[in-house]
This record gives structure tokens, sequence and C-alpha cells, in this order.
């Protein structure tokens, strides 16, 4: 079964400051890989997926995030962060059987202070 | 497009009681998943359907718990009897079948309380 982790519960990010958010999957085969963010009392909201190919994945909002397999990897990033990327940031990790599509497996979020 | 559409957006329910919360998906998406999240366990995936056919209930906690998708509009989660370790925020996602794997939609939740 997958699993994904998130390291930091929070962090806190002066605006205007960069921004790398860290996530580690574990999953036997090739995974699809999803960054969602989530904003208080909200539903969760794609920023980005990766599925194959280019390693660098672009978003919204001006995030990208990195799929580094040999360290089992899927960082997200933002060069200057705003005080409205404020929110709950969730890694997941996604299988498809064949049969039809599974549903993703989540880490347990990061939770982003943007400091003035 | 309404997106997905959940209802009530909060529940106050005495222990006992039965609970039921709906799910209406984005029109033509066909694949709809029910999701738990709580402070201790994160977001749980409680149990999915295809094409209104439920796949996967292996996350659904109990056998007070049950899910129904009658049409493709439409899907509810009931708990019967809730218990206050029920008290969380579920959430209802959907997807094109086959494409679930480009992402989900999210509702904005029900959040439940059970007293």
């Amino acid at each position: 079964a997958q699993s994904v982790t998130q390291p930091d519960i929070h962090i806190t990010v002066s605006e205007g400051a960069s921004l790398e958010l860290r996530c580690n999957y574990s999953y036997g085969a090739t995974p699809y890989l999803f960054w969602y963010v989530q904003s208080p009392g909200q539903g969760l909201q794609l920023l980005l997926k990766y599925f194959s190919g280019d390693t660098l994945v672009q978003g919204i909002k001006g995030f990208e995030a990195e799929f580094k397999r040999s360290q089992s990897s899927f960082n997200l990033r933002k060069p200057s962060v705003h005080w409205s990327d404020a929110a709950e940031y969730f890694c997941a990790v996604g299988a498809y059987s064949g049969g039809g599509a599974d549903g993703l497996t989540f880490g347990k979020g990061t939770h982003l202070i943007i400091q003035p | 497009d309404a997106g997905v559409i959940q209802s009530p957006r909060h529940e106050v329910t005495e222990m006992g009681q039965e609970v039921t919360l709906r799910c209406k998906p984005i029109s033509g998406h066909n694949s709809l998943f029910w999701y738990r999240q709580t402070m201790m366990r994160g977001l749980e995936l409680l149990i999915y359907f295809n094409n209104n056919v439920p796949i996967d209930d292996s996350g659904m906690p109990e056998d007070r718990f049950s899910a129904k998708m009658p049409n493709a509009s439409f899907s509810t989660l009931k708990i019967q009897p809730s218990e206050p370790r029920d008290s969380a925020v579920y959430f209802c996602a959907s997807s094109p079948v086959g494409r679930t794997l480009y992402g989900y939609t999210f509702g904005s939740g029900t959040r439940l309380t059970v007293v």
C-alpha cells in the first residue's frame, strides 16, 4: 500500500521569501503524485500533479514541484510567497489499478504561516 | 459549473441519532469519493464509486457507516447511530471515470459535530 510523509507540521516563512515543503512517498510502482492546498473552511484545491515525463512540474499560483525518484520525494516550491499563500498543504499519492481509478492517499499536511 | 455540492455545511447532532450527509458531483463526473478529515488521522478515504457502483469501501470505519449512490448526480453517507468520535469534516470529491489521476474536485465539506 502507498503512503505519504510530510515531515513538517508547521512552517513559518516571511512574505517574499522562498518556500519549500517536503513530501516523501512510499509506493511499489511509478507513483502518481499531487499537491493540494486547503484554505480554512474550504475544500482542497489541486495545485499540480506528476504522472511521468519532465520531473519538474508547474502548477497554479506560481508553485512548482520536483519529482526525485532516487529520494522518493516530491517537494513543493515557490520562489516568493505572498500572504495569501497561508494555508494547509497536502501531498498525495495515487494508484491506478487498470480496472478503474483508485483513491488518493494523503499526507497529514503542512500548515504554512506567512510572517509580514 | 457549480462544482461539487455538499449539504449540509454544518451538522450538530446528539449521540445515537442518525446523520445523513449529501453530495452532488459535477455533471459528467462518474467517480465519487468520500473522505473524512480529523486532526489526529488527517484525510482518510472512506469509500469510492465508479459509475454508481461501490468499488472500495475498506475505509469505512464500522458498520454504522453506509454510503449509496442511487444515480450519477447524488450520493449519501449515513451514520447510524452516530457517536462523538465521528465528529470530523467529511469531504466528497468527484472526477471523470478513468481520469481520477488527473485530480479530483473537492466539495467544501460537511463539518459534523456529535455531542
